[in-house]
């Protein structure tokens, strides 16, 4: 069965430090991966994805992912956090077009 | 153009009613998913529809039941509520032929009193 890890349920950065939210998957073969971010309130939005090749992977609003097959992983990173990112994070896994499973999230609160 | 869209936006309803929830996918895309996410955790996959099919279900009882229009929009039926299906209701839609990426609306929040 497929899972989806996320160590950290909160985390508090001060804005423009540098950010890395972590990802651990349980999935039997080659691997969706997916970062989405829900704002209070909204839906999710997606922010990158990986299916294969180049394992570092960017996307949306300054985001970039990496896959790391031999640890499981696929870490969300950030050089510099703006206030407007304060938001709750999910990495899900998943087949490709079937049903996602998703991680419980990672709420982070970004410090002036 | 159009992203997903689900109505209503917020319901309230008692327990043992029955609650209808709309979802219309993003133009173009042929394939619906629902996701229920309660409070502080992450969505559930409900089931997904295409061509008008149920072609793939999570783990939850027959209370809840679906629907695909032949326009791609799709209905979540949810019979005999319970105080447990309080939650965020989302719909997600995806392209069959190239669509590994499903792109989610801003859900409906259902509260069951």
């Amino acid at each position: 069965a497929q899972s989806v890890t996320q160590p950290d349920i909160h985390i508090t950065v001060s804005e423009g430090a540098s950010l890395e939210l972590r990802c651990n998957y349980s999935y039997g073969a080659t691997p969706y991966l997916f970062w989405y971010v829900q704002s209070p309130g909204q839906g999710l939005q997606l922010l990158l994805k990986y299916f294969s090749g180049d394992t570092l992977v960017q996307g949306i609003k300054g985001f970039e992912a990496e896959f790391k097959r031999s640890q499981s992983s696929f870490n969300l990173r950030k050089p510099s956090v703006h206030w407007s990112d304060a938001a709750e994070y999910f990495c899900a896994v998943g087949p490709g077009r079937r049903a996602l499973t998703f991680g419980s999230g990672t709420r982070l609160q970004v410090q002036p | 153009d159009a992203g997903v869209t689900q109505s209503p936006t917020h319901l309230i309803k008692t327990r043992g009613q029955q609650v209808t929830l709309r979802c219309s996918p993003k133009s173009g895309h042929d394939t619906v998913s629902w996701y229920q996410q309660a409070l502080g955790q992450g969505p559930q996959f409900i089931f997904q529809y295409y061509e008008e099919e149920e072609r793939q279900r999570g783990n939850f009882p027959d209370r809840f039941s679906g629907h695909q229009f032949p326009n791609y929009s799709s209905e979540l039926n949810v019979n005999a509520l319970l105080l447990g299906d309080s939650a965020l209701y989302l719909c997600a839609s995806s392209l069959e032929r190239s669509g590994e990426t499903q792109y989610f609306g801003p859900g409906t929040r259902l509260l069951v009193l």
